[in-house]
């Protein structure tokens, strides 16, 4: 039972452009969301998170978005560098649980 | 970067044979994680530490245990390695050992193992 879902392997958008990221959940506990991001031979990093009482969090050129009817997130990268290349992961948990639970992950590519 | 070394990076194995993965930690964080990353899986979680000898299972653990004496270590073992196991290997860490629970996990660098 996948309770948190990435239904798009992989992304390729082009250097400059929105990359939109998107990630669903199934747990209606749930209500902490994070974001890590990946490259070849490294361990996952973090990137943002957001908690349910908001609906948008902003980090520089990261912006992760909650709409929390639809169970749904999205990370926004505005604009993509050619470094965003990674792996993305969706990450959640209800706030005081010491356990993430993890998507499949997105490939996401930057064309130059 | 939150101090987390895993060792060995890489390791290759046959099958049948015991193996110990190793994960250092310098933050004096309190809860430890196993976790493996295999493709169309993301990470999944073996294991779990929220103490010195305090451990509990993930969602795959079998074929797995655990041992935490020391707030810095964790160790994970196959004690008897299948092909099944072969994948990426990732220690994290979270929260302060005085403190609270923390949801932000800081990740090791990955151990990769190929179980022949």
């Amino acid at each position: 039972d996948q309770q948190v879902k990435q239904n798009s392997p992989s992304l390729s958008v082009q250097e400059g452009r929105i990359s939109i990221l998107n990630c669903d959940y199934t747990n209606s506990m749930f209500d902490y969301f994070l974001w890590y991001k990946k490259y070849p031979a490294e361990g996952p990093t973090f990137l943002i998170s957001i908690s349910s009482i908001k609906d948008k969090n902003e980090d520089g050129r990261f912006t992760v978005f909650l709409n929390k009817s639809a169970k749904h997130l999205s990370l926004h990268i505005v604009p993509s560098q050619p470094g965003d290349s990674a792996v993305y992961f969706c990450a959640a948990t209800d706030f005081g649980n010491e356990k993430l639970t993890f998507g499949t992950g997105t490939r996401l590519t930057i064309i130059p | 970067d939150a101090g987390i070394t895993q060792s060995p990076r890489h390791k290759v194995t046959e099958t049948g044979t015991p193996v110990t993965l190793r994960c250092h930690q310098t933050e004096n964080h309190r809860y430890m994680y196993w976790y493996r990353q295999d493709p169309g899986h993301g990470l999944r979680l073996i294991h779990y530490s929220y103490g010195v000898k305090d451990t509990d299972k993930g969602e795959v653990s079998d074929g797995y245990s655990v041992s935490r004496s020391k707030t810095e270590d964790f160790l994970l073992t196959l004690e008897s390695a299948t092909s099944s196991q072969t994948s990426v290997y990732f220690c994290a860490i979270s929260g302060a050992i005085s403190g609270g629970t923390y949801n932000e996990q800081f990740f090791g660098p990955g151990t990769r193992l190929t179980v022949l």
